[in-house]
C-alpha cells in the first residue's frame, strides 16, 4: 500500500518568503499526487495535482509542485507567502481508487 | 465547482449512544463516498468507500459493526456511530467523487465529541 510522508510538521515564516513543502511516496508504479489545503475552519480544497506529463505543475493561488520520480518526491513551492496562506497542507497519493495523506504540515504565515 | 456538505458540523453525545453524520453531494452525483477520520495534528485515515446501492467497503481495522455507512442514493451517505465511547471523539470527514475524474471534493468536516 502506497504511503506518504512529509517532512516538516510544523513552518513558521514571513510574509514574501519562500515556502517549500517536502512529500516522498513509496509506490513505484504509475503514481497519482495531490496537494490539498485546509485553511482553519474550512474543508480540504485541492491545490494541485500530478497524473502525467509535464513534472512541474502549476496549481491554485500560486503554488507550484514538481513532481521527481527519481527521487520519489513531490514538493509544494510558493515564491512568496502571503498572510492568508497560513493553513495546513496535505501532500496525498491515489492508489486505485484510494486517497493515501500524509501527516500535514502547518504553515504559520506571519505579518 | 462541485460541492460536499455535512451535518452536523459538531455533535456531543453521551456514551453508548449513537450518532448520524450525514455526507452530501450538492451539485453532482456521487457515485463513490469516501469517509475519514482525522485525529488531532494527524492525518486523514480513510476509514470506508462506499458505492451507491453497494455495501460500504472498510479499512483493515474499522470496525463494520460499529461504523455504519449507508449510501442509498446518488447524493447521500451515512456514517452512524454505534454505541460510541470517548475514543470514538474524533473529526469526521467525508468526500466524493463522481465517474468523471478521481478527485474527491471534501465536506466541511463533523466534529464528535463523545462525554
Amino acid at each position: 500500500a502506497q504511503s506518504v510522508s512529509q517532512h516538516n510538521h510544523h513552518v513558521i515564516l514571513s510574509e514574501a518568503a519562500s515556502l517549500e513543502l517536502g512529500c516522498n511516496y513509496s509506490y513505484g508504479g504509475t503514481v497519482n499526487l495531490f496537494w490539498y489545503v485546509q485553511y482553519p475552519g474550512q474543508h480540504l480544497q485541492l491545490l494541485l495535482k500530478y497524473f502525467s506529463g509535464d513534472p512541474l505543475v502549476k496549481g491554485i493561488k500560486g503554488f507550484e509542485a514538481e513532481f521527481i520520480k527519481s527521487k520519489f518526491s513531490f514538493n509544494l513551492r510558493k515564491p512568496s507567502v502571503q498572510w492568508s496562506d497560513t493553513a495546513e497542507y496535505f501532500c496525498a497519493a491515489l492508489e486505485y481508487y484510494k486517497l493515501s495523506f500524509g501527516a500535514g504540515t502547518t504553515v504559520t504565515v506571519r505579518a | 465547482g462541485a460541492v460536499v456538505s455535512q451535518h452536523p458540523s459538531w455533535v456531543i453525545c453521551k456514551s453508548g449512544t449513537s450518532v448520524k453524520i450525514e455526507c452530501r453531494s450538492l451539485d453532482f452525483q456521487a457515485t463513490t463516498m469516501f469517509w475519514y477520520r482525522q485525529f488531532p495534528k494527524q492525518s486523514l485515515m480513510l476509514m470506508a468507500t462506499s458505492n451507491e446501492g453497494s455495501k460500504a467497503t472498510y479499512e483493515q481495522g474499522v470496525e463494520k459493526d460499529k461504523f455504519l455507512i449507508n449510501h442509498a442514493s446518488l447524493t447521500l451517505s451515512t456514517l452512524t456511530v454505534t454505541s460510541a465511547h470517548p475514543e470514538d471523539s474524533s473529526f469526521y470527514i467525508c468526500s466524493a467523487r463522481g465517474d468523471a475524474s478521481y478527485e474527491q471534493y471534501f465536506g466541511p468536516g463533523t466534529r464528535l465529541t463523545v462525554t
